[in-house]
């Protein structure tokens, strides 16, 4: 069975500073999906970034960055230039087969809290 | 107006009450999910529905059950609510064209079982 963790409860971090936030994976199979989302005090889960097993490039998305390490099995996000808006929990998640036609699921990581402090 | 979207928002109810959350889409996605959040556990899935006839439990369904009523809505039922069962729950949509397997989340319902 698929696994994620997230080893960092909550960080504090200064305005305009960047941000890693950490997370390592673990699986058996080649093919594998790995997510970040964000969830604000609101309670939304809003989707930031996606990097597939076999993409050759760490993916972008704006400030956003995920430090894929294939052979750490590691998958850390990382914010640029962090803003107040930035304060909120992130999620790490990996796509898992549910069955063997392929089905598919999101198991998550227990989530870092992030505050931006001005 | 959201493409998922949950009732009720928010909800408090007393132990041994029947509870009925709502989950309606737009987005004519095929696949719907039940989610629940617990602080420090992260999301855990409850039920998934890959179409209207297609009902399968996650991995923590007992004291819950579902039903697929149309292609675009998904209802979680809590036959008998218990104080464990006070989470933050989340319906999320899936396209099997998508070859991700990213979830679309509603906005979340929040239960509270006295």
């Amino acid at each position: 069975a698929q696994k994620i963790t997230q080893t960092q409860p909550g960080m504090f971090v200064q305005e305009k500073e960047a941000v890693t936030l950490d997370c390592t994976y673990d699986t058996s199979d080649p093919s594998y999906g790995l997510f970040w989302y964000k969830q604000p005090s609101s309670g939304e889960m809003i989707f930031l970034i996606y990097q597939g097993s076999y993409d050759q490039q760490n993916a972008t998305e704006g400030r956003y960055s995920l430090n894929f390490q294939k052979a750490r099995k590691s998958a850390n996000l990382v914010i640029s230039a962090s803003q107040l808006g930035d304060s909120a929990m992130y999620f790490c998640a990996m796509r898992d087969y549910l069955d063997i036609q392929g089905a598919q699921k999101l198991v998550f990581g227990q989530g870092t809290r992030l505050t931006i402090n001005p | 107006d959201a493409d998922v979207t949950q009732t009720p928002r928010n909800r408090i109810t007393k132990t041994g009450k029947r509870i009925m959350l709502e989950c309606s889409q737009t987005k004519g996605h095929d696949r719907m999910y039940w989610y629940r959040q617990d602080p420090g556990l992260g999301l855990r899935l409850i039920y998934y529905s890959f179409d209207v006839k297609d009902i399968n439990k996650g991995e923590i369904s007992d004291g819950y059950s579902v039903s697929r009523q149309a292609q675009a809505k998904f209802s979680l039922s809590l036959e008998s609510a218990i104080p464990n069962q006070t989470a933050l729950y989340f319906c999320a949509t899936s396209n099997a064209r998508l070859n991700t397997g990213e979830l679309f989340f509603g906005e979340g319902s929040r239960l509270t079982v006295l």
